[in-house]
């Protein structure tokens, strides 16, 4: 296990069409993350599972945004009609969470979003 | 609302001086605190979490419930050490962390 992957690093689209990252966690880790980036910012969360359950998604979140985690593995996070605000880096992470609270987060490298 | 405030973009020190990035946050309950580093090109990485009183590379943080604090500190600063550092607040319940703008520590030679 490798750590968090995400793909891909870079991802440049024209606005209005719509884009999917991938996350791949930590095989033992049961939570996962979605945050995006924006230059001079600090994570700013979007959503996350436990497991292949969405619980909870940011009200900052439009609905051209959607997150899966099927059989509760690998993620992916669709931006549909894309917009220039869209433009960020979109950050992957899981974590273990347990009856003593959350371990700490392990990050992905991101997704680089840039909408032209 | 839940707030994490870290009241200085940027931070420079010389190498050798002690260091100490502030952290205040606003949180109901009583959160778990944690400073997240990340390195020139590299990814976000934890650094230490408020629960287990550890130190690591030198850096310890003390949660100040009383000023609603967790400043990150370190006694002699080395230059490996520029990085951008981000405090993180999250409910004991729920695993959503909610971090502050980040500070930019430079240690300069």
């Amino acid at each position: 296990d490798t750590g968090v992957s995400q793909n891909p690093r870079h991802k440049i689209t024209k606005r209005g069409q719509n884009v999917t990252f991938r996350c791949d966690p930590i095989s033992e880790h049961n939570r996962l993350y979605w945050y995006r980036q924006t230059l001079g910012q600090g994570p700013e969360f979007l959503t996350y599972f436990q497991n292949e359950a969405q619980l909870e998604k940011s009200r900052l979140l439009s609905d051209r945004f959607s997150a899966e985690r099927p059989k509760g593995s690998f993620s992916t996070l669709e931006i549909q009609r894309t917009e220039q605000g869209d433009s960020a880096m979109y950050l992957c992470a899981s974590s273990l969470h347990g009856t003593g609270g959350s371990y700490g987060y392990t990050f992905g490298s991101g997704t680089r979003l840039t909408v032209v | 609302a839940q707030r994490v405030t870290q009241p200085e973009k940027l931070l420079s020190v010389f190498k050798g001086a002690p260091v100490e990035l502030k952290c205040n946050y606003s949180y109901s309950g009583s959160p778990e605190l944690f400073w997240y580093v990340q390195y020139s090109r590299q990814r976000l990485q934890l650094l230490l979490r408020h629960i287990s009183r550890e130190s690591i590379k030198g850096f310890t943080a003390d949660l100040n419930k009383g000023e609603t604090s967790f400043h990150l500190k370190k006694p002699f600063a080395q230059e490996e050490d520029s990085a951008m550092y981000y405090c993180a607040a999250g409910g004991t319940s729920y695993g959503k962390l909610t971090f502050g703008q980040g500070t930019i520590l430079t240690v300069h030679p």
